[in-house]
């Protein structure tokens, strides 16, 4: 089953504005990535925030997680054309033997209009 | 450094013929993952592994089995192929829980 849901499942916009995504879990998380995906290609990690962590930045992303919601969003500022892919998040459950297994939601499909 | 690179980029099998997909990292990562990828379902967990001679079952592992005789190497194999294994197949190491690299991928057909 998908331990991660994310919202809106499709996304378009027009070049230099903002995209937010959504992503909601149901159990408790060690930690919560995100991931990026151009068409016909693998997955490139894009950031990761701890469970102990509330916000995190990295160049134009900024990640935002609730524990208590259970919810995460990933905001893209200023997007560009190139911003163009799906975005997945993932979890990491908490507790339990150590592996990192992840735990994916559908995706949101981004499209930037240039 | 490759990083972790999936051989075939591409196979077309017939029902009940079997094959093997290879992934290798030079990471020198202790984890390592199967994952299968379709249509409106994100990507679901195959098989895994924490260490060299070590595997477990994901979220969706039968049909597949596994090995990890080298720390750099994890193979999948599919023993007799299904139409409903035509997927896109990626593998992935990582160091612990942190992040996952991830390889290009292959695409199966099974007719």
């Amino acid at each position: 089953s998908q331990q991660g849901e994310e919202d809106p499942q499709a996304l378009s916009i027009q070049e230099g504005e903002n995209a937010t995504m959504n992503c909601s879990y149901k159990t408790s998380i060690n930690n919560l990535q995100w991931y990026r995906q151009n068409s016909g290609r693998g997955l490139v990690h894009l950031i990761l925030i701890r469970s102990n962590e509330r916000e995190k930045h990295s160049g134009r992303l900024r990640v935002t997680l609730d524990t208590s919601k259970k919810s995460s969003s990933l905001l893209i500022t200023a997007s560009r054309a190139a911003d163009t892919a799906s975005y997945f998040c993932a979890t990491v459950q908490s507790g339990g033997t150590s592996y990192g297994k992840l735990t994916f939601g559908q995706g949101t499909i981004l499209t930037v209009h240039p | 450094n490759a990083g972790v690179t999936q051989t075939p980029k591409f196979r077309v099998l017939k029902t009940g013929q079997s094959m093997t997909l290879l992934c290798a990292q030079d990471m020198n990562h202790e984890y390592m993952y199967w994952y299968r990828q379709d249509p409106g379902m994100g990507l679901r967990l195959i098989h895994y592994s924490v260490g060299e001679g070590t595997t477990a079952k994901g979220e969706v592992p039968d049909g597949y089995n596994v090995s990890r005789l080298k720390k750099q190497n994890f193979l999948l194999g599919l023993e007799s192929a299904a139409p409903s294994q035509t997927s896109v197949y990626f593998c992935a190491s990582s160091y612990h829980r942190d992040e996952q690299y991830f390889g290009p991928g292959t695409r199966l057909t099974v007719t």
